[in-house]
């Protein structure tokens, strides 16, 4: 079955945790990429990756850290930085020559 | 940023009925797509309609582009309760580059009643 996976489904967290998110891939994609979604908002995006060993910052990515040392795996991390961490985080990834994003299930992240 | 904005937040109609969203964005594109997420899940690719061309159909789904305006626009033809869920459009910025991100707008909900 190839698809994206992110877990955990949901995520609870005290204030001044850090946490990671976990987005991995068997679709051989070579773009991944991070968005933050709020009730009633679109997306924004918080970081992305084109290839292996390198990412961008999005539009939103203080208080946020990623990393892409495999193909398949995009870990974020969601860092005491940020001030309003709660929220519905989705992954996605794109194959090379497709304009499409195949997108994850999502983690709800809750901090209180 | 936000260059797509969706007309209307929500819609609500009955089943059979037809669906008419609208997406207005701001600067030159190389695709718009359009996308559905069912509560709490994930988004899924509808369907992309490149700069060049000005309508596309896939099943029940059209799609229309005007350039000119910058906009586009979602029917769902013959409503059913199952399409229920919210509607984004997502613009492929023109910049002359690959940085392959997408702008997503805010949605539309739509609300199909049996």
């Amino acid at each position: 079955d190839g698809g994206i996976t992110q877990s955990p489904k949901y995520l609870f967290r005290k204030e001044g945790q850090n946490v990671t998110l976990s987005c991995e891939q068997n679709l051989n994609h070579d773009a991944m990429y991070w968005y933050r979604q709020d009730p009633g908002q679109g997306l924004r995006l918080i970081y992305y990756s084109q290839i292996v060993n390198d990412f961008q910052k999005g539009d939103i990515a203080e208080g946020y850290s990623v990393s892409r040392e495999k193909k398949e795996s995009f870990p974020l991390t969601v860092t005491s930085a940020q001030k309003n961490p709660t929220a519905f985080y989705l992954c996605a990834s794109r194959g090379q020559g497709l304009n499409e994003q195949y997108f994850g299930p999502g983690t709800r992240l809750t901090v209180t | 940023s936000q260059q797509g904005e969706e007309d209307p937040q929500a819609l609500s109609i009955q089943e059979g009925e037809n669906a008419t969203m609208n997406c207005s964005y701001k600067t030159s594109i190389n695709n718009l797509q359009w996308y559905r997420q069912n509560s709490g899940r994930g988004l899924v690719h509808l369907i992309l309609i490149r700069s060049n061309e000005r309508e596309k159909h896939s099943g029940r789904l059209r799609v229309t582009l005007d350039t000119s305006k910058k906009s586009s626009s979602l029917l769902i033809t013959a409503s059913r309760a199952a399409d229920t869920a919210s509607y984004f459009c997502a613009t492929d910025p023109y910049s002359g580059g690959s940085n392959y991100k997408l702008t997503f707008g805010k949605g539309t909900l739509l609300t199909v009643n049996p």
